[in-house]
């Protein structure tokens, strides 16, 4: 079975800061890995994700991801935040090898990013 | 263009009401994808449909949900003999292809179910 663990519920950080947000994950095969932020009152919009090759992705409002294997991370991180970065973050994983189309998300973490 | 549309965006049941939940999902695309998000926690898969066909339904809470997606196109999501558990935002995604090829979901805006 797949699973995505977000351990911090809630990250602060001040803007102009960087900023990260972490994810592990756990798949029997290999994972399909993605970001998606959800802003209130708003749906999913999906930000990167790791498919296959260079470990580093780099996707929308200047986010990027590293995927590293051995430690079955996929952390999220910005250089600068913005306090319009300010939301919640969902990882998600799918197993690259299992043929169906269960996508798992994480709990979430709330970015506050403090002006 | 047009993204993934819900309606309605809120609804009220009475506890032991059926609801019908719409999803217009993006024009063309294959797969739709019913997942449902209590609150402060990730959405939870529902349902997928390639096209038509329901492909996989293994995460429908119990038999009182159903969901059909008769032409390929438009989807709907019925709740029947709706209970307070029942009670979450029903978030609809649509993707463009089918099978392993399905990369990144598009996502509605969902809609709120609360059930009194």
């Amino acid at each position: 079975a797949q699973s995505v663990a977000q351990p911090e519920d809630q990250v602060n950080v001040a803007e102009g800061n960087p900023l990260t947000v972490k994810c592990t994950y756990s798949v029997s095969g290999n994972p399909y890995l993605f970001w998606y932020v959800q802003y209130p009152n708003r749906g999913l919009q999906f930000l990167l994700k790791y498919i296959t090759g260079d470990n580093l992705v780099k996707g929308s409002y200047g986010f990027e991801a590293e995927f590293n294997k051995s430690q079955t991370s996929f952390h999220l991180k910005k250089p600068s935040a913005l306090v319009s970065d300010s939301a919640l973050y969902f990882c998600a994983v799918r197993d690259r090898d299992n043929y169906g189309q269960n996508f798992v998300f994480g709990p979430g973490t709330r970015l506050s990013v403090l002006p | 263009g047009a993204g993934v549309s819900q309606s309605p965006r809120y609804k009220v049941a009475k506890r032991g009401q059926d609801v019908a939940l719409r999803c217009d999902p993006i024009s063309g695309h294959v797969s739709l994808f019913w997942y449902q998000q209590a609150l402060g926690q990730g959405p939870e898969f529902l349902t997928y449909f390639q096209n038509e066909a329901q492909l996989d339904k293994s995460g429908l809470p119990s038999d009182r949900f159903f969901a059909e997606r008769p032409e390929g196109s438009v989807s709907t999501l019925k709740i029947q003999r709706t209970q307070q558990e029942d009670s979450a935002v029903y978030l609809c995604a649509s993707s463009l292809t089918g099978g392993v090829l399905s990369y990144e979901q598009y996502f509605g805006p969902g809609t709120r179910l609360t059930v009194t």
